[in-house]
């Protein structure tokens, strides 16, 4: 069974750095992408980033390039999403999902539990 | 976003819905998802018109240019919730995995 499994909720202050995580299961991490997408209440799903794991070949949102850093670890199992300094707009859920595609046709068919980040002073 | 749905939609029980997608380009599918309150998304259409296993055939796609639609029909409640298209774009100054803006269902 496909399982995507993140890591808890966070409360951080403005200019603090963050790491979340997705832990994958069931299936052959390397060789599929895994993306984030955040979600903001009633400003509907934003795609940030992706990555396949194999060789770590990365695209990332043109408005968020610079602002986040997304990685994988092929001996966890494991993606990442980093902040390097949090601001107050960075709040938001943030899910992580599996997509056999990197570009072009891709979509996303296993999603994690989602990770909700509070950034506040 | 590049992607235009409807702020939202409703209907009767056992009635039927369509939600549009417009602005996708002709040279990529159309895929949907339901996101029901405080629940990942699901994933609900592929490729403009495939259903994944599971996935009720109350629920269909179909695109034609740069239009694509979800139906619902024999509305029930548990459908309600906002509902996002996805394509891909390649016009914004990079390539990027685009969302639609969402349409909320509401079974009246």
């Amino acid at each position: 069974e496909v399982q995507l499994v993140q890591s808890g909720a966070e409360m951080k202050k403005p200019g603090e750095s963050l790491k979340i995580s997705c832990k994958a299961s069931g299936y052959n991490f390397d060789i599929y992408w895994i993306g984030w997408v955040r979600h903001v209440p009633g400003k509907g799903l934003e795609w940030m980033a992706i990555i396949y794991p194999e060789d770590s070949e990365t695209t990332y949102s043109p408005s968020l390039q610079g602002l986040v850093t997304i990685s994988a670890d092929t001996s966890m199992n494991t993606a990442y999403l980093e902040w390097s300094s949090l601001r107050a707009s960075d709040s938001a859920t943030y899910f992580c999902a599996r997509s056999e595609a990197g570009i072009g046709t891709g979509f996303f068919d296993f999603w994690g539990q989602g990770t909700v980040v509070t950034v506040s002073s | 976003s590049v992607l235009t749905q409807p702020p939202s939609v409703s209907g009767a029980p056992g009635q039927s819905v369509t939600i549009s997608c417009t602005g996708a380009s002709s040279d990529f599918d159309v895929h949907w998802y339901q996101h029901l309150p405080g629940a990942a998304p699901k994933f609900l259409i592929y490729g403009n018109y495939n259903r994944p296993s599971g996935v009720p055939d109350r629920f269909s796609g179909s695109k034609s240019g740069t239009s694509a639609f979800l139906a619902i029909s024999g509305l029930q409640a548990e459908d309600e919730g906002v509902y996002y298209c996805q394509s891909y774009d390649s016009s914004l100054g990079g390539s990027a995995w685009v969302f639609g803006g969402g349409t909320k269902v509401t079974v009246l």
